[in-house]
């Protein structure tokens, strides 16, 4: 089974609208922690937002948020005020907690385009 | 500076041919990732590094080996470069197991002909 899934190969938001990116993750381990990855066209991967699973209030990080919703095991991201800059690939990941190894899981992307 | 560096940036060669891509970081951290990034594939784990005496196969490890010759540095090595190895190469590191992130170098292109 998948660690992390995210279902939107591709996503479209207009500028200054708000876009939300599906993220699923499946996991045994009670401690776990979630990541929001930005990989621009350059390549380079960015850290955007994180969220442990002991944490109670849903992480945000300036226009970024996650949207945690544990029995779900759902970590969206939501951005708000799109801007053109924030054309890119995002990857959702789980780093699991000690039982199963502490590995990080990458989920396959989502391609974000903001239209003008 | 960068506080992950990976060498070389792109790299054409020859099927058959060895190949070696190295990493270096400045953080300080324990553990030492080497994943590879396919397109519609995301980033799968090859081989990680919790410290110079341990290292652990990824997801994909088979056609790769590694070094770890230093908390420092952590090596990828592609004995017999193949067609189907051409991809985006990243090395990470986290401090260690509460760690909140883990920090990406720039990653390396490689294309096997």
């Amino acid at each position: 089974a998948q660690k992390i899934t995210q279902t939107q190969p591709g996503m479209f938001v207009q500028e200054k609208e708000a876009v939300t990116l599906d993220c699923t993750y499946d996991t045994s381990d009670q401690s776990y922690g979630l990541f929001w990855y930005k990989q621009p066209s350059s390549g380079e991967m960015i850290f955007l937002i994180y969220q442990g699973s002991y944490d109670e209030q849903n992480a945000t990080e300036g226009r970024y948020s996650l949207n945690f919703q544990k029995a779900r095991k759902s970590a969206n991201l939501v951005i708000s005020a799109s801007q053109l800059g924030d054309s890119a690939m995002y990857f959702c990941a789980m780093r699991e907690g000690i039982v199963t190894g502490n590995q990080f899981y990458f989920g396959t992307g989502t391609s974000l385009t903001v239209i003008p | 500076d960068a506080d992950v560096t990976q060498t070389p940036r792109n790299r054409i060669t020859k099927t058959g041919k060895r190949i070696m891509l190295e990493c270096s970081q400045t953080k300080g951290h324990d553990r030492m990732y080497w994943y590879r990034q396919d397109p519609g594939l995301g980033l799968r784990l090859i081989y990680y590094s919790f410290d110079v005496k341990d290292i652990n196969k990824g997801e994909i490890s088979d056609g790769y080996s590694v070094s770890r010759q230093a908390q420092a540095k952590f090596s990828l090595s592609l004995e017999s470069a193949i067609p189907n190895q051409t991809a985006l190469y990243f090395c990470a590191t986290t401090p260690g197991q509460d760690s909140l992130e883990q920090y990406f170098g720039p990653g390396t292109r490689l294309t096997v002909t």
